[in-house]
């Protein structure tokens, strides 16, 4: 299975723009990339996935690199309800591709 | 929020004792999954359903057996709990099973073998 690599933890200040990134080299082109995010004693929220353009939805956006080899998740404006583990996963888009592989994520430290 | 009950949300057993987890969905899903959480090892998944009595084994199924009698219902058993099956549970459901069904999550069952 094609792997992530995200940074551990980021820090971002309220009501600033954070710009979380993913690194997934060795990414199919049949790999869609996939965000979830988990808050605390919660589980796991889908945030937003994306082939090869960059998407917007209500919680985010996800800018993805010409070669997909890379990405990055945006969060416009961060507030406190945005601290959480962010995860980047890639998932296929044939077959029965059932399982989501999580890794260990990026804390996301907001200060006020 | 998916409509998603997992019960008993918190569970204290003993070592060698059967435990039963409940996720219930209200979505009609198709797909329902159950993963556990563990610090320094993520979200692991145990067990998936792709149906009415259609289950296989995730990465880590061993002392874990699971059913699916009906839609709404996805039952995990630890058959003799250990101590190393202490955890966070979490079931999720999907509509599909492609990268377009994104998978929703429970809040979690904290189980701890004592």
């Amino acid at each position: 299975d094609a792997k992530t690599t995200q940074p551990n933890s980021m820090e971002s200040n309220e009501e600033e723009p954070v710009h979380l990134p993913c690194n997934h080299s060795t990414i199919s082109g049949t790999d869609y990339i996939h965000w979830y995010r988990q808050l605390p004693s919660q589980g796991p929220e889908y945030v937003i996935h994306g082939l090869t353009s960059n998407v917007n939805n209500r919680m985010a956006s996800l800018a993805i690199a010409e070669d997909r080899k890379s990405s990055t998740l945006i969060l416009h404006r961060a507030t406190l309800r945005d601290a959480a583990v962010y995860y980047c996963i890639l998932r296929g888009s044939g077959g029965s591709n059932y399982k989501l592989t999580f890794g260990k994520g990026t804390l996301l430290t907001v200060n006020p | 929020d998916a409509g998603i009950t997992q019960s008993p949300r918190h569970k204290v057993t003993e070592t060698g004792t059967p435990v039963t987890l409940r996720c219930h969905q209200t979505e009609n899903h198709r797909y329902m999954y159950w993963y556990r959480q563990d610090p320094g090892h993520g979200l692991r998944l145990i067990h998936y359903s792709y149906g009415v009595k259609d289950t296989d084994k995730g990465e880590v199924s061993d002392g874990y057996s699971v059913s699916r009698s009906k839609t709404e219902d996805f039952l995990l058993t630890l058959e003799s709990a250990t101590s190393s099956q202490t955890s966070v549970y979490f079931c999720a459901i999907s509509e599909g099973s492609n990268y377009n069904s994104p998978l929703h999550f429970g809040n979690g069952t904290r189980l701890t073998v004592t």
